[in-house]
C-alpha cells in the first residue's frame, strides 16, 4: 500500500461549484500535513498546512482526522484558475530527518 | 528573492554521458531532497540530506549520486545517463518550526532528456 493515497480524477466541474478531495496516509507518525498545488509543468507550490483543528484560508477549507488517517480539501466556489493538480503531502518525522512524502495528486478542472 | 534556485532549466544528453545538476537555498534550511517526477509517478525522492555532511538514499537512487556540499547547496548527478532517467526533476529545502509553519519549497525543476 502506498504510503499516501489520492484519487487522481480528474474532477471537473463548472464554476461556482464546490469541489472536495481526500487523501489516506499509512504512517501513524506523521507528524505535519499540507496541500500543494502543482499547475502544470511548474514546480510544488504550499497551497495550505492543516493543522488539527481545520483550518480555512478563503474559499478553502482543510481538514485532519488523526484516527482515520485521512485529511481533506474542500474548494468553494470554484474559479477557472483553480485548475491545476493538487497534491497532498505528508511529514512523519524520523529521528530528525524530515522526509516529505507525496501523494500522485488530484487534477482538478473547473470549466465554465 | 529568497528561495530554492535549481540549474540548470532544460538539458538534453545522450546515453551514457554524465552532468550535475546544481541545487542551492538561502533560507538557511538543513534538510534538502531531490525528487523526480514522471507523469502518472508523482513526486519520487531520489536522495535526501537532513543536515550538511549527510546525504541519504530515497525511494530512487540507483543511476544518482549527490553532494552536499554545504548547508546552501546539494547537487545531483547522474554518471551515465540512460533514457530511463528523462525527466523533470526537482531540488526542494525544508526546515521545520515551533509554530508548525512548516515550509518545504521547491525550485522551478529541470527538465532532463536523455536520447
Amino acid at each position: 500500500r502506498k504510503e499516501v493515497e489520492q484519487d487522481p480524477g480528474p474532477f471537473n466541474v463548472p464554476e461556482g461549484a464546490t469541489v472536495a478531495f481526500n487523501c489516506t496516509y499509512s504512517n501513524s507518525a506523521s507528524q505535519s500535513f499540507f496541500w500543494y498545488r502543482q499547475d502544470c509543468r511548474k514546480e510544488p507550490k504550499l497551497l495550505m498546512s492543516v493543522y488539527s483543528s481545520g483550518n480555512e484560508d478563503g474559499r478553502f477549507t482543510a481538514q485532519l482526522n488523526r484516527a482515520s488517517q485521512y485529511i481533506s480539501l474542500l474548494i468553494r466556489d470554484s474559479k477557472l484558475s483553480d485548475s491545476a493538480t493538487y497534491l497532498c503531502v505528508v511529514l512523519p518525522s524520523s529521528g530528525g530527518s524530515y522526509i516529505p512524502t507525496f501523494g500522485r495528486g488530484t487534477s482538478l478542472i473547473v470549466h465554465p | 528573492n529568497a528561495g530554492v534556485t535549481q540549474t540548470p532549466k532544460f538539458q538534453v544528453l545522450k546515453t551514457g554521458q554524465s552532468m550535475t545538476l546544481q541545487c542551492a537555498q538561502d533560507m538557511n534550511h538543513n534538510s534538502m531532497y531531490w525528487y523526480r517526477q514522471d507523469p502518472g509517478m508523482g513526486l519520487r525522492l531520489i536522495y535526501y540530506s537532513a543536515s550538511e555532511g549527510t546525504t541519504d538514499k530515497g525511494e530512487v537512487p540507483n543511476g544518482y549520486n549527490v553532494s552536499r556540499l554545504n548547508k546552501r547547496e546539494f547537487s545531483l548527478r547522474l554518471e551515465s545517463a540512460a533514457p530511463s532517467q528523462t525527466s523533470v526533476y526537482f531540488c526542494a529545502s525544508f526546515r521545520p518550526t515551533d509554530s508548525g509553519a512548516n515550509v518545504l519549497t521547491f525550485g522551478a525543476g529541470s527538465r532532463l532528456t536523455v536520447l
